[in-house]
């Protein structure tokens, strides 16, 4: 079964300072992967996500990710963080069906950026 | 502009009562899926629909149930409300069915406590 592992549990920044957020997947097949953001108080909003075409993914607000599959990592990368950046990420993977439906979350990483 | 919307934002009821939360897409999406959010567990989903008269199960959905009769709506019912129960809920929608790449749209959430 697919998994996904967010590493940190809370991430603090300062603003302007490069921003990075790590998730690894276990899958058995090759992974769609997707990395969604929370701001508080809202739902989810994709930010990006892989489907096997490039392996660097540009987002919005800046992010971006890199899909490597000999570290099995999609982390979240954006290279000055601005204080609307504060938010919780979350990185998914996607799987046929089951009792997961269709994407397997990580636990989140909150994300603070300081002045 | 299309949207998902969910009612109400917040409740606040007792133990054992029944309990409905709305979930209303304009996206004429054929997916739909109900998550709950809760502090380190990330989102964990309660049950999904890929069209109309489809239910399933996701993988913490006792004490809940769904029912689809339009491609509209996917209400969420809690039978008889724990206190093991209070979270945040979402609902999402996506648009293709089986299609591992596809994006889910989420709702603003519904904050659920149970006294």
């Amino acid at each position: 079964a697919q998994s996904v592992t967010q590493l940190g549990s809370h991430v603090s920044v300062s603003e302007g300072a490069l921003v990075l957020l790590r998730c690894n997947y276990s899958s058995s097949v090759p992974p769609y992967l997707f990395w969604y953001v929370q701001y508080p108080n809202q739902g989810l909003q994709l930010l990006l996500k892989y489907t096997s075409a490039a392996t660097l993914v540009k987002g919005i607000n800046g992010f971006e990710a890199e899909f490597k599959k000999s570290e099995t990592s999609f982390h979240l990368t954006k290279p000055s963080a601005h204080m609307s950046d504060a938010a919780e990420y979350f990185c998914a993977v996607s799987q046929k069906g089951g009792s997961q439906g269709n994407l397997i979350f990580g636990k989140g990483t909150k994300l603070s950026v300081k002045p | 502009d299309a949207e998902i919307t969910q009612s109400p934002r917040h409740k606040i009821t007792e133990t054992g009562r029944q309990v409905t939360l709305a979930c209303h897409q304009t996206w004429n999406h054929n997916n739909m899926f109900w998550y709950r959010q809760d502090l380190g567990h990330g989102l964990r989903l309660i049950h999904y629909s890929y069209g109309v008269q489809d239910t399933n199960k996701g993988e913490v959905s006792d004490g809940y149930s769904v029912s689809r009769s339009n491609t509209e709506d996917l209400p969420l019912t809690l039978e008889s409300a724990a206190s093991s129960q209070t979270s945040v809920y979402f609902c999402a929608s996506s648009e293709l069915a089986g299609a591992l790449t596809d994006t889910q749209y989420f709702g603003p959430g519904t904050r659920l406590t149970v006294l």
